[in-house]
């Protein structure tokens, strides 16, 4: 079993739509969760870090569910620049601040 | 506020060589990771170096080594180059001393070995 594991993918939805992307995690000691996303052939670019309580930054809200092991990305009205792989990312804990990525999801907006 | 910088950005090597790659992180960040994004394999943890010690090392073998620097920049090294090692390399930085552990990327290195 993979470390952390996300939908297949790919997505591709119209502009204006909703977008959820759910992700799991093996490690139960994990402390820290984010998602990035990565343009082609470019960097990952940290999108937001994901809280126990849940977080939201402009249409963008991110869910951890712990006991379920469970991260999620909602992505609301969402645009065409929103177009990119997201990562679900998780710090490996016990302080060995290795970052474990997920596969990825590709997201295509559609005009 | 400048990003964390990588050089160079392209290199091609042949088999068996030996390459070394730098990486400027974030001012005010004293932790440095690599990681290798190899086509098909999604990111992979290498290495990560705090206040110029190695603090955690990834499933990779002893070829690939770096160093930190009194000014907190980094180098990857890769001795005896393989086809396999052929990808993008990237380099984070963090102020994880600072109980900040987001990290952040620089826009890496892509290394290709013939």
């Amino acid at each position: 079993r993979k470390e952390v594991e996300q939908d297949p993918g790919p997505f591709n939805v119209p502009e204006g739509a909703t977008v959820a992307f759910n992700c799991t995690y093996s490690n139960s000691a994990s402390q820290s969760f984010f998602w990035y996303r990565q343009d082609c052939r470019k960097e990952p670019k940290l999108l937001m870090s994901v809280y126990s309580s849940g977080n939201e930054d402009g249409r963008f809200t991110a869910q951890l569910n712990r006991a379920s092991q469970y991260i999620s990305l909602l992505i609301r009205d969402s645009k065409l620049s929103d177009s990119a792989t997201y990562l679900c990312v998780v710090n490996g804990g016990g302080g060995a601040q290795k970052l474990v990525f997920g596969q990825g999801t590709r997201l295509t907006i559609n005009p | 506020e400048a990003g964390v910088t990588q050089s160079p950005t392209h290199l091609i090597k042949t088999r068996g060589q030996q390459v070394t790659l730098r990486c400027s992180p974030i001012s005010g960040h004293t932790s440095v990771y690599w990681y290798q994004q190899a086509l098909g394999l999604g990111l992979q943890f290498l290495l990560w170096y705090d206040e110029g010690e190695e603090r955690n090392r990834g499933n990779f073998p002893p070829r690939f080594s770096g160093r930190q620097f009194p000014n907190y920049s980094s180098e990857l090294n890769v001795n005896a180059l393989e086809l396999e090692d052929s990808a993008l390399y990237l380099c984070a930085s963090s102020l994880w001393g600072q109980g900040i552990d987001e990290q952040f990327f620089g826009p890496g290195t892509r290394l290709t070995v013939l």
